[in-house]
């Protein structure tokens, strides 16, 4: 079954730099796209950006455009999602999720990781 | 615009028929996905592509649209599809992708 597990919950600074990651397992790792979604608490989702774990390249929101970038590592099924230069408005529920180059949807998310950004 | 409205909150009662609607411009070009999400969970994807509901998905989810408009109707709602509700699309550029405001269903 496909399964996106993502690392655990983290504290971090202001100023700081954060390295989430979402191992893939139970698909053809390289076939699909990844995705990563933040979620501030009470607030709807809000898309950063994507690879496609195929051929390497990557999309950014422009709302985060300078401070976040998106890896994977295929020889692992991993995806990373670094974001520096923290905030406290950084802080929120991190999720990574599987889509499509040409589709419209996520079909499956990992579990999230709620990273705390204070001092 | 990129921005995807959704009015923020609908009530229905057990068993009845509501419908969460979605504008966009966006949604003239490209389809709609819905997602489900409860409190402490992530979201779920629940219709894609218009009106195409993912395995494990009851029948009472359903989809459509028309024009910069897409629509999430539950038929028969139950007290488990007590939840907030998030369309999602592509930007008009295509390249960036865009959450609703979300509407949050209450099962009266």
């Amino acid at each position: 079954q496909v399964q996106l597990v993502q690392s655990g919950a983290e504290v971090k600074k202001p100023g700081a730099s954060l390295k989430v990651s979402c191992k893939a397992s139970g698909y053809t790792f390289t076939s699909y796209t990844i995705h990563w979604v933040r979620q501030v608490p009470g607030q709807r989702p809000e898309w950063m950006g994507c690879i496609n774990a195929g051929n390497g390249n990557t999309k950014y929101s422009q709302n985060f455009q300078g401070r976040v970038t998106i890896t994977a590592d295929t020889s692992a099924s991993t995806t990373y999602m670094e974001l520096s230069s923290l905030r406290s408005e950084d802080t929120a529920v991190y999720y990574c999720a599987r889509g499509f180059e040409t589709g419209n949807y996520f079909d499956y998310w990992g579990q999230g990781t709620l990273v705390t950004v204070s001092s | 615009s990129s921005e995807l409205t959704q009015d923020p909150a609908v009530s229905v009662a057990l068993g009845q028929t509501v419908r969460i609607t979605c504008q966009g411009d966006s949604l003239r070009s490209y389809y709609a996905s819905w997602y489900q999400q409860k409190p402490g969970q992530a979201p779920l994807l629940v219709i894609y592509n218009k009106d195409n509901r993912p395995s494990g998905i009851p029948d009472r989810f359903s989809g459509s649209s028309s024009g910069n408009t897409a629509s999430l109707t539950i038929t028969g709602a139950q007290a488990e599809d007590e939840a907030d509700y998030y369309c999602n699309s592509r930007d008009s550029s295509g390249n960036q992708y865009v959450f609703g405001t979300g509407t949050k269903v209450t099962v009266l």
